[in-house]
């Protein structure tokens, strides 16, 4: 069966490292996002794609990145991750008529 | 993107139908409304989205006046298994990005 999968599921690191977060989705969508729930709060988007080799920023875009090479992968990369980076990530994907595809989330602890 | 307004929480009893508002007063035309559900620790889930006047699925039914303006989703006979937050977004279908608010905390007894 299709599907959306993130790793890893739980991350720790610590400030000023590099991290990255995949996702990998077999649905063939062309649409996928990347955003961030803070505990008791609703998400927020970081960054989302239309395709390969298109990416856009979301309202929380500053010290993330992405980069789409294939239709399969968004992987999300903090450049030099910080304690306010501490989250719940998300990351879906869809075809259209708004109906995304979320996968299962990453916890990343950034102590 | 239109803002929308719901409650933050709202309790019910098993077999009750709840009934869930929200108030987008900026809609435009080309927006959609589309209803997410999540339960702790998963990611949201597509619950049902339409335009206007009713749309109904196996899972719930959403009621959309004429002015568009609020829209309410109605879920049957709920169980505790219904404990969930639920989202409500406005969007085009074309710009696939939704922006999710707050969300409603449907709390269920026993």
């Amino acid at each position: 069966d299709a599907e959306i999968t993130q790793s890893p599921r739980h991350k720790i690191t610590e400030t000023g490292r590099q991290v990255t977060l995949a996702c990998h989705q077999t649905w063939n969508h062309n649409n996928m996002f990347w955003y961030r729930q803070d505990l008791g709060h609703g998400l927020r988007l970081i960054h989302y794609s239309y395709g390969v080799h298109d990416t856009n920023k979301g309202e929380v875009s500053d010290g993330y990145s992405v980069s789409r090479s294939n239709t399969e992968d968004l992987p999300l990369t903090l450049e030099s991750a910080a304690s306010s980076q501490t989250s719940v990530y998300f990351c879906a994907s869809s075809f259209s008529v708004n109906e995304q595809f979320f996968g299962p989330g990453t916890r990343l602890t950034v102590l | 993107l239109a803002k929308t307004t719901q409650p933050i929480s709202m309790d019910s009893y098993e077999g009750q139908e709840v009934n869930i508002t929200c108030s987008h007063n900026n809609i435009a035309t080309n927006d959609y409304i589309t209803w997410y559900q999540q339960f702790p620790s998963q990611g949201p889930r597509f619950i049902i989205q339409g335009y206007k006047t009713k749309v109904t699925n196996e899972v719930a039914s959403l009621f959309i006046p004429a002015d568009r303006k609020s829209s309410t989703l109605s879920l049957p006979r709920v169980s505790l298994s219904d404990t969930a937050v639920y989202y409500c977004l406005v969007g085009e279908n074309a710009g696939n990005m939704l922006t999710f608010g707050g969300g409603t905390r449907l709390m269920v007894k026993p």
